[in-house]
């Protein structure tokens, strides 16, 4: 079955840029996401990539894609305290489920220290 | 727009109760979903609905039930309920279909069995 794998924990100081890395197995994925999870919350949508395309902006947030590689990532510029929370990576796939499901890493937690 | 919600937020139960747990939504998304989240290991999906009267299971549905009698309902029934089942139940929604198709989540269950 398809695999998602992030790394665990990453902490940066405000004001600093935050690279968190995705890898997924699934080489039929259409769409990627990226959710935030803060405590005691559900997982609200950041963003999200269609399989064609290498990079999406939106405010401080940049997704890149390696189609090749299987590898995506999320930068935040400019890391603020409030950007504290669970990141979590998602693909679309499954084509057994007609694409109709997500398989989601564990999520990476980031610590933003003043 | 109260998007998806779900009821209880928390509940604690004895081994061998059962219990619903509620999930309603009012976007008219046809596509449905049950999570669950334990510490550490992400989200994995129990069942899912891709409209009224269908549904499949997801990756861990064994000691769950549901039920899609209607667009905006997706009850999980656990009827013998065990301790391996306390974790935090995520239901989410989504507009379905072949375009992009974010999955739209509640604040969670957070069940306890003791």
């Amino acid at each position: 079955g398809e695999d998602v794998e992030q790394s665990l924990f990453l902490s940066v100081r405000e004001g600093d840029s935050s690279v968190i890395n995705c890898t997924y197995t699934d080489s039929s994925s259409t769409y990627l996401y990226w959710y935030k999870q803060e405590p005691g919350a559900g997982l609200q949508l950041l963003t999200y990539i269609f399989s064609n395309m290498d990079m999406k902006q939106d405010q401080r947030l940049t997704v890149l894609l390696n189609k090749k590689d299987k590898h995506l990532s999320l930068r935040i510029a400019d890391t603020q305290t409030g950007d504290s929370a669970i990141y979590f990576c998602a693909e679309r796939g499954g084509l057994d489920s007609g694409y109709s499901t997500l398989t989601f890493g564990k999520g990476t937690m980031l610590l933003v220290s003043p | 727009n109260a998007g998806v919600t779900q009821t209880p937020k928390f509940r604690i139960l004895k081994i061998g109760q059962s219990m619903t747990l509620q999930c309603t939504q009012d976007m008219n998304h046809n596509y449905m979903y049950w999570y669950r989240q334990d510490p550490g290991m992400g989200l994995k999906l129990i069942y899912y609905s891709v409209g009224a009267g269908i549904t499949d299971k997801g990756e861990v549905p064994n000691g769950y039930n549901v039920s899609r009698s209607t667009t905006e309902d997706f009850p999980l029934r656990l009827e013998l309920a065990a301790p391996s089942q306390t974790s935090v139940y995520f239901c989410a929604s989504s507009p379905g279909g072949s375009s992009n198709q974010p999955q739209h989540f509640g604040d969670g269950t957070r069940l306890s069995i003791l």
